[in-house]
Formats: structure tokens, C-alpha cells, sequence
């Protein structure tokens, strides 16, 4: 069965960076998009960009653009999200997902939390 | 940017209907997808492409999208529908290229 399976919890300071990890199981690996979505606490959900794993092409954010770099390895099956300059604003629950136009299989989550 | 707009809230007893709108502009051209989320939970997809059901949803959950309004239909509402719900549209000539609505809050009563 598909599944995604994301790296622990996190706390970081600001200014710091952040890498979560996202490992693919049950489905051809380069077939789909993996998507990161974020939602901070007791908010919404927010695109954050899109990365193909069979050629490395991404789409980011307008917002997050310059701090934001999605990447996949293919040889472990692991898609990567790292963001950079981290402030308050950027603690949320980090998620990745199997993309095509919608979002079918999601990831459990990453609480992602910055904190003096 | 596309803009999704969805009520906040929602209440309805159980054994009735709830209807959840998501309005944009012209949005009966493009593809909506709709997912629930539980407290503490990942999102869940519950409908994509307006109408379809990925397996293991129930026929109590239906969508439909006319206009500049899309729906999200729950019959014969229970207890465990109790949820956030967002619904989600792409297009590739937008920036960006997916949006999410600003979800609505279904409580059973």
C-alpha cells in the first residue's frame, strides 16, 4: 500500500534551517509530484511548492521563494523539504503528499516549532 | 492569485445534510478536490474531480461544481464527520499553481 512516512519533530531557533524528510513506499517512486503543504496552528492549509522526482523540477511559493529548496533522491525513495532563515511564522505541522492535480496520499506530519 | 472562499463553519444534527460551498471565480472550469481532516490528523482526500470518490469513501459524501460555486455534499451526516474540510483546485497557469480553500468547520450537533 502507498505510503509516506516523514522524519520527526523539530525545534529549531530562529535564523536556523530545517530539513524534513519524506520517504515513499508502495507506488512507483518517479510517477508522481511530491507536494509540501504547511499549517500553522489553528490555521489552514498552504501550499508551500512541488517537486518532480523524475527530473528534479520544482515550483515554489512566491513567498517562500530564496528560502526554500525541495529536493528528491530516488535511490532511497526520499523527498526533502529545507527551509531557511526560520522565524516564528514558519512553526506549523510541515506535510508532505502524492501529487498529480490532487492530493492522494499525505505524509503524518512534521511539527516544525521555532522557538528562542 | 486564484482565491478559494469557504464559510467557516458549518453546524448540522445528525442523520441530515450539510452543504459546504467553495466559491471562486469561474471555478466550474477547473477541477476541484475536497479533504477532510481530523484533529490531529493528516488531511484525508475525500473527493477529486468534482465528483469522484477514492476508494473506501462512502456514498454519503458527494461533490459537485457549477458556476463560481463547487460543493461538497455530506448525506445522512454522523458523528464521525465531524471535521475541517478544504477543498482545492490546480491550474498550471496559475501562480501558484494550487490553491486551497479557507476551509470550513463541520460540527455535528
Amino acid at each position: 500500500q502507498v505510503q509516506l512516512v516523514q522524519s520527526g519533530a523539530e525545534v529549531k531557533k530562529p535564523g536556523a534551517s530545517v530539513k524534513v524528510s519524506c520517504k515513499a513506499s508502495g507506488y512507483s517512486f518517479n510517477s508522481y509530484g511530491i507536494t509540501w503543504v504547511r499549517q500553522a496552528p489553528g490555521q489552514g492549509l498552504e501550499w508551500m511548492g512541488w517537486v518532480n522526482p523524475d527530473n528534479g523540477h520544482t515550483s515554489y511559493a512566491r513567498k517562500l521563494q530564496g528560502r526554500v529548496t525541495m529536493t528528491t533522491d530516488t535511490s532511497t525513495r526520499t523527498a526533502y523539504m529545507e527551509l531557511r532563515g526560520l522565524n516564528s511564522d514558519d512553526t506549523a505541522v510541515y506535510y508532505c503528499a502524492r501529487s498529480i492535480a490532487e492530493f492522494d496520499y499525505w505524509g503524518q506530519g512534521t511539527l516544525v516549532t521555532v522557538s528562542s | 492569485s486564484y482565491v478559494l472562499t469557504q464559510p467557516p463553519s458549518v453546524s448540522v444534527a445528525p442523520g441530515w445534510t450539510a452543504r459546504i460551498s467553495c466559491g471562486g471565480a469561474n471555478i466550474e472550469t477547473k477541477s476541484v478536490h475536497w479533504y477532510q481532516q481530523k484533529p490531529g490528523q493528516a488531511p484525508m482526500l475525500v473527493i477529486y474531480y468534482d465528483s469522484d470518490r477514492p476508494a473506501g469513501i462512502p456514498e454519503r459524501f458527494s461533490g459537485s461544481n457549477s458556476g463560481n460555486t463547487a460543493t461538497l455534499t455530506i448525506s445522512r451526516v454522523e458523528a464521525g464527520d465531524e471535521a475541517d474540510y478544504y477543498c482545492q483546485v490546480w491550474d498550471s497557469s496559475n501562480d501558484p499553481p494550487y490553491v486551497f480553500g479557507t476551509g470550513t468547520r463541520v460540527t455535528v450537533l
